[in-house]
């Protein structure tokens, strides 16, 4: 079956334009996370969606970064303005929900590079 | 707050040799998850194990084994005989056990280098 998957796999932008990062988790999953991973850092956990909506948004850095999830499966991970400080692997995780643990299935990730 | 640490940067190991992953964290909750997760060059993350709080009980699967102290909130990876397909970013990490609170809270990675 397939797992989670992220587009594009790299994006290299300049300071101050927009980006989008696209995440499909695995079909079913409600549950949708998204981590930053700076070079040579453990993934940093960003925002957690339950269905379409964000029930932790705690970790987004600041307003320049924001995610939808409109449907509840796709999500959209947006950064305005992008600083060379954005620069990280953005990863993407799911699971589905329920009282017991459900393990969380990470993509392979978008590399973004802001010039 | 949550904090993992893992102190040991990078460690290097020759072939067959037994090696250690440390990793201590810190939370308020009285009930987590602990985990720990492969990253080989390629980039993706692997799981590996996942252990809740009130289970001390020590595991092994095959080559790597886990020991997990509550009392000194150490979580320690041993993996016996190592190959050189070992080698990779090893990460430590704690949620929360309530559905709400499992986003993860990783450490800063062991990068593990076994030589042939």
């Amino acid at each position: 079956g397939a797992g989670v998957s992220q587009t594009p796999s790299n994006k290299v932008t300049e300071k101050g334009k927009y980006v989008e990062l696209r995440c499909d988790p695995i079909s079913g999953h409600t549950a949708l996370y998204w981590y930053r991973q700076s070079l040579g850092q453990g993934p940093e956990f960003l925002i957690y969606f339950q269905g379409t909506g964000a029930a932790d948004d705690s970790g987004l850095p600041n307003d320049r970064f924001f995610a939808v999830r409109p449907e509840g499966s796709v999500s959209t991970l947006k950064i305005q303005r992008t600083e060379r400080g954005d620069s990280a692997v953005y990863l993407c995780a799911s699971s589905s929900t329920g009282p017991l643990y459900n393990e969380q299935f990470f993509g392979p990730g978008t590399r973004l590079t802001v010039l | 707050a949550q904090k993992v640490t893992q102190a040991q940067t990078e460690i290097s190991v020759v072939e067959k040799e037994d090696v250690t992953l440390d990793c201590v964290y810190e939370t308020r909750d009285t009930t987590y998850y602990l985990f720990w997760y492969k990253q080989p060059p390629s980039g993706e993350l692997v799981f590996l194990i996942r252990r809740n709080s009130f289970d001390e009980q020590n595991e092994i699967s095959g080559r790597y084994s886990w020991n997990f102290q509550k009392s000194t909130s150490s979580f320690n990876f041993t993996i016996t005989a190592s190959q050189v397909v070992d080698s990779a970013v090893y990460f430590c990490a704690l949620s929360g056990f309530s559905g709400s609170a499992r986003q993860l809270t990783f450490g800063s990675g062991t990068q593990l280098t076994v030589l042939p």
